[in-house]
């Protein structure tokens, strides 16, 4: 079956540091989102993207938060100047036609800033 | 604007016990969907289950069953006799119809099964 990959699986950065997280979606799929789990809490949307331009953004995805799909294949969130706050597992999902067909979510990338 | 309620935030059963989780959300349109996902102690979402408002027939698959009622925007999730793998955070979401749509999440509801 078809699966959402997400690397790295673990990473830990400095504050103030930019990080990079990639996911590869599912390669028919049309719809990709972020999403973010503080420890212990619920996930939360981040940001929709679909024909190379966000879609939606929640209140969350400030400007230090960027998207991009820079080839094809490859979806990433950028995150400039990480905080503290910023230390999460970040999830992303593809989908063909959002909840019609359902989403498929990557295994995530838990994020330690320091 | 749409919302999930899980009220039950921790549930602890003895293996073989049945549990039932609940779940209650909110939204404007006629046309939506409601997921729940399982998140074991590894951390990754598992799918259990995608529901359309127009469709109220419960589903039962093993050990699981979904009860989905609008009149009471339930979408409650039961597991029959279960198992110490069981145990882990479950969400229930919801999303509305449009093609971009995004889910919505519970807050979850940690269940550990003892043995």
């Amino acid at each position: 079956e078809p699966e959402v990959t997400q690397t790295p699986s673990h990473q830990v950065t400095q504050m103030g540091q930019e990080v990079i997280l990639r996911c590869v979606p599912i390669s028919n799929h049309l719809y990709f989102y972020w999403y973010r789990q503080i420890l212990g809490q619920k996930v939360e949307f981040l940001v929709s993207f679909y024909n190379n331009e966000i879609s939606e953004k929640s209140e969350i995805f400030d400007d230090q938060f960027s998207v991009e799909r820079p080839d094809g294949s490859n979806f990433t969130l950028k995150i400039r100047s990480t905080k503290l706050e910023d230390s999460a597992m970040y999830f992303c999902a593809s989908s063909r036609t959002g909840a019609f067909y359902g989403y498929t979510f990557g295994s995530g990338t838990r994020l330690t800033v320091v | 604007a749409q919302k999930v309620t899980q009220a039950q935030t921790e549930i602890s059963v003895v293996e073989k016990e049945d549990v039932t989780l609940d779940c209650v959300y909110e939204t404007r349109d006629t046309t939506y969907y409601l997921f729940w996902y399982k998140q074991p102690p590894s951390g990754e979402l598992v799918f259990l289950i995608r529901r359309n408002s127009f469709d109220e027939q419960n589903e039962i698959s093993g050990r699981y069953s979904w009860n989905f009622q609008k009149s009471t925007s339930s979408f409650n999730f039961t597991i029959t006799a279960s198992q110490v793998v069981d145990s882990a955070v479950y969400f229930c979401a919801l999303s509305e119809s449009g093609a971009n749509s995004k889910l919505t999440f519970g807050k979850g509801i940690t269940l550990s099964v003892r043995p």
